[in-house]
């Protein structure tokens, strides 16, 4: 494997389901990202670890958990969804999120749908 | 007002055009100007930056910022239909790391 990767491409779950969504980066990079993209909207930052650590919590419910167990692993837990949280949810990466130019580069996303 | 405003499209051209793709911005602060591309069903990927203002050119690509007017574009000349795609903006100051994007421009290269 190469790059970024994501696991399940496509997911459908009911509001009372749990579900987990995995990313995987193949880069050795320092920082891992969750965005929520939905259509004609910008990316949504959701979450960001660097080096292990959250750093930034984007004012996202508490029904999104984020996992970060080592550099190259990032979770995102999902429980009592509602329907307007069906989107695209992407995972980047990154070498150092310390300012000015740090080229994120993402997985191809989750295909969420809540029901 | 948003921070970053993209026409999100669809916008439509015959193959061999030259496309204009734009975003303007509010805060004068940024400093990092990027595009990135979006094809169907994969994650964006980082086409071209800038730093300040002028512009860069890659091959068929061309990214121009105007700080003065808060305006940046990325012109693509000779289009090809493989250049069919979401065109992602996003931006970022000297001091914290977080993109601002726009809202990306959905464009299809007609043969």
């Amino acid at each position: 494997e190469t790059g970024v990767t994501q696991t399940p491409r496509h997911l459908v779950m009911g509001m009372t389901n749990k579900k987990s969504l995995k990313c995987e980066q193949h880069l050795g990079h320092n920082a891992m990202y969750w965005y929520k993209q939905s259509a004609k909207k910008p990316l949504e930052l959701m979450f960001v670890y660097s080096l292990e650590e959250r750093v930034e919590n984007n004012s996202v419910p508490s029904r999104f958990s984020p996992e970060c167990p080592n550099s190259s692993h990032l979770f995102l837990h999902l429980h009592t969804l509602q329907p307007e949280d069906s989107a695209l949810y992407l995972c980047a990466s990154s070498q150092d999120p310390a300012g000015g130019l740090d080229e994120q580069f993402f997985g191809p996303g989750t295909r969420l749908t809540v029901l | 007002q948003k921070e970053v405003e993209q026409d999100p499209g669809p916008l439509s051209v015959p193959e061999g055009a030259i496309v204009s793709l734009n975003c303007t911005y509010s805060n004068s602060a940024f400093q990092y100007f990027m595009w990135y591309r979006q094809y169907s069903r994969k994650g964006p990927e980082l086409l071209m930056y800038t730093y300040s203002s002028g512009n860069k050119e890659d091959g068929r690509f061309t990214a121009q910022v105007d700080k003065s007017s808060k305006y940046i574009s990325l012109f693509i000349r000779d289009s090809q239909p493989s250049d069919s795609a979401t065109y992602l903006c996003a931006m970022s100051t000297d001091s914290n790391y977080q993109l601002i994007w726009g809202a990306g421009t959905k464009l299809i290269i007609k043969p």
